[in-house]
């Protein structure tokens, strides 16, 4: 596609309850990032995949939370027993590769947890 | 720990004005600066970037400024439309790294 998009645009969900964002990167790019962005922060990272595995993840908070790209494409992020500091734009960005390091983002997903 | 601080939340600038957006970072490993500017329910927009072998990068009316003895960095807007009202996110990396950390934030609104 032209861009990044990102699926739902919003979600909201229940405390303890299992989700999934997913992310379609911009065709060709090979590196992809997870972004959380709270209300009045900037960008936090999460995790980063250079093809299907993830390069870095130390950004992930604890072991809810867990992104796969199991194709070098797509990419789903899972966040499992959901609690409400969860709540939050959820961003994925891609660029071409590493060396070019200009991270184009989706649109984000607004989770938020009741 | 904030690496990237933009310790202004908000700015108003009337149109035509110059808009100077600052960015202040603690790591000397960062080598590569990029602002992005983020409108209401929409993802960061790519604006402009600059790498640390410079101290100035320009595109049409933005213009990046570099100070890395000072470990700060501004953007300059001129002139500001009303179409610049965003809010502009500085981020920061090192090539030894994969993430990109990213400041709080400003405001900026330019007033017709």
């Amino acid at each position: 596609g032209a861009g990044v998009s990102q699926t739902p645009s919003n979600k909201v969900t229940e405390k303890g309850k299992y989700v999934e964002l997913r992310c379609d990167p911009i065709s060709g790019h090979t590196a992809l990032y997870w972004y959380r962005q709270s209300l009045g922060q900037g960008p936090e990272f999460l995790i980063y995949f250079q093809g299907t595995g993830a390069a870095d993840d130390s950004g992930l908070p604890n072991d809810r939370f867990f992104a796969v790209r199991p194709e070098g494409s797509v990419s789903t992020l899972k966040i499992q027993r959901t609690e409400r500091g969860d709540s939050a734009v959820y961003l994925c960005a891609s660029s071409l590769d590493p060396a070019g390091p200009t991270p184009i983002f989706g649109p984000g997903t607004r989770l938020t947890v009741l | 720990d904030q690496q990237v601080k933009q310790n202004s939340p908000s700015l108003s600038v009337q149109e035509g004005r110059i808009s100077i957006l600052n960015c202040d970072y603690t790591n000397s490993m960062f080598d590569y600066f990029l602002w992005y500017k983020k409108y209401p329910a929409e993802g960061p927009t790519f604006l402009i970037s600059i790498s640390s072998i410079k101290d100035k990068n320009e595109d049409g009316r933005f213009t990046v400024f570099l100070n890395k003895s000072a470990k700060h960095l501004s953007l300059h807007i001129v002139p500001s439309q009303p179409g610049d009202s965003a809010v502009y996110f500085c981020a920061a990396t090192s090539n030894t790294g994969n993430q990109f950390y990213f400041g709080t934030g400003t405001s900026l609104t330019v007033i017709p």
